[in-house]
């Protein structure tokens, strides 16, 4: 079965702080590769894309890389603020999805920074 | 443009009885898909379309149906509720013309008694 994880499942850190969060993916079939933003109650906000063919997208404070050779995905958030906490999603789409283009979601990372 | 909206924000249900999710989208995309958000499952896909009058059923679609009268709206009605179609219910929608970014909606939070 494809599967997304995300590690750690909670990160809390101080602002300020340059900051990881990690995804892997059991298939390096993808058409692409999402990171979201959902914040407690709400919807998810997307951060950046990844296609297949790209290695990194950035977009202000976050930068994220795509590895397909190792599965694995992680964003890099500069200098973190209190604005920032949030649970974090990685969510890939597998070729195998086809036409339903079918968004394989991790459990996410719930990120606290500490002002 | 206001994206993807979904109506209602909240709602509670009997068992046995029957609704509709509305989402509706103004961004012209012919991708328009349903999932639901549950504790430690994480988000599934319950149906999808590629464009007015296509359908098609995603991971968990039983006791959900939708159809397709437009682009812009991709409604999901629930025949007869039970209290395991308690979830997060979110619509998406995505351009067809690439492998392109999916944009959420605010979700609806359901609960069935």
């Amino acid at each position: 079965k494809q599967e997304v994880t995300q590690i750690p499942a909670a990160l809390s850190v101080p602002e300020g702080e340059n900051l990881v969060l990690n995804c892997s993916f059991t298939d390096s079939a993808i058409y692409n590769l999402q990171w979201f933003r959902q914040d407690p109650g709400k919807g998810l906000t997307s951060l950046l894309l990844i296609q297949s063919s790209q290695r990194e997208q950035t977009s202000g404070r976050l930068n994220a890389s795509l590895d397909k050779s190792s599965g694995r995905s992680t964003l890099y958030i500069a200098a973190s603020q209190p604005g920032d906490s949030a649970t974090y999603l990685c969510a890939v789409m597998y070729r195998s999805s086809g036409s339903a283009r079918q968004l394989t979601f991790g459990s996410g990372t719930q990120l606290t920074v500490l002002p | 443009n206001a994206g993807v909206t979904q109506t209602p924000k909240f709602q509670v249900l009997k068992t046995g009885q029957s609704m509709t999710l509305q989402c509706a989208q103004d961004m012209n995309h012919e991708y328009m898909s349903w999932y639901r958000q549950d504790p430690g499952m994480g988000l599934r896909l319950i149906h999808y379309s590629v464009g007015a009058g296509i359908t098609d059923q995603g991971e968990v679609p039983n006791g959900y149906n939708v159809s397709r009268s437009t682009t812009e709206d991709f409604p999901l009605r629930l025949l007869s509720a039970a209290p395991s179609q308690t979830s997060v219910y979110f619509c998406a929608s995505s351009s067809l013309s690439s492998y392109n970014e999916q944009f959420f909606g605010p979700g609806t939070r359901l609960t069935v008694l």
